[in-house]
């Protein structure tokens, strides 16, 4: 079974508006935390957020928030106010504390920004 | 900044040539790993390191063969290169600890003619 889970294989926005990219997760551990990285074309893979299972906010950087819902295993990057330059693939991944050696990384979603 | 670095970033190669993808990290870290993207598609962990002497296959099965000789240096081998090997290949490093982010170099674009 997959461990992370990005339902949206692409997705297209408008610029300016607001994205919220899906990621939902399963593990048995209650130590883990939760990642996100962008990949634009040039194929280089750009840390962007992380939320630890046990922070009770939500994760916060810059235009990059992270919408935590641990019942649900949930982990939803949302993008504030996209620009052109947010186009690129978005990967979720988690990394479980009994298992620390190994990420496990989402299947990506592609995200399109339109002027 | 994260200081992980490979060479070369591209590479075209005749089938049947033997190369190595370079990998080093100034970081002192000492878990490495592989990773295998074809363009636009998911990322496949190929091989991985938790310390100098130490490499485990990943979950993707691959030809290619890894050393770790030293904590910094993490070359990926492929003895006898074909089409099928063309692909992006990314290599990352990390802290141990489950709060701690992969740092991945810039990719090698590897075809194969």
């Amino acid at each position: 079974a997959q461990k992370i889970t990005q339902t949206q294989p692409g997705m297209f926005v408008q610029e300016k508006e607001a994205v919220t990219l899906d990621c939902t997760y399963d593990t048995s551990d209650q130590s883990y935390g939760l990642f996100w990285y962008k990949q634009p074309s040039s194929g280089e893979m750009i840390f962007l957020i992380y939320q630890g299972s046990y922070d009770e906010q939500n994760a916060t950087e810059g235009r990059y928030s992270l919408n935590f819902q641990k019942a649900r295993k949930s982990a939803n990057l949302v993008i504030s106010a996209s620009q052109l330059g947010d186009s690129a693939m978005y990967f979720c991944a988690m990394r479980e504390m009994n298992r620390d050696d190994k990420i496990i990384f989402g299947k990506g979603t592609r995200l399109h920004i339109l002027p | 900044e994260a200081d992980i670095y490979q060479t070369p970033r591209y590479l075209v190669i005749g089938t049947g040539k033997k190369i190595t993808l370079e990998c080093s990290q100034t970081m002192g870290h000492d878990k490495m790993y592989w990773y295998q993207q074809d363009p636009g598609m998911e990322l496949h962990l190929i091989h991985y390191s938790y310390g100098v002497n130490s490499t485990e296959k990943g979950d993707l099965s691959s030809e290619s063969t890894v050393s770790r000789i030293r904590t910094e240096h993490f070359p990926l081998t492929l003895e006898s290169a074909r089409p099928s090997h063309t692909s992006q290949y990314l290599c990352a490093s990390t802290e141990g600890g489950w709060d701690n982010e992969q740092f991945f170099g810039p990719g090698t674009r590897l075809t194969v003619l």
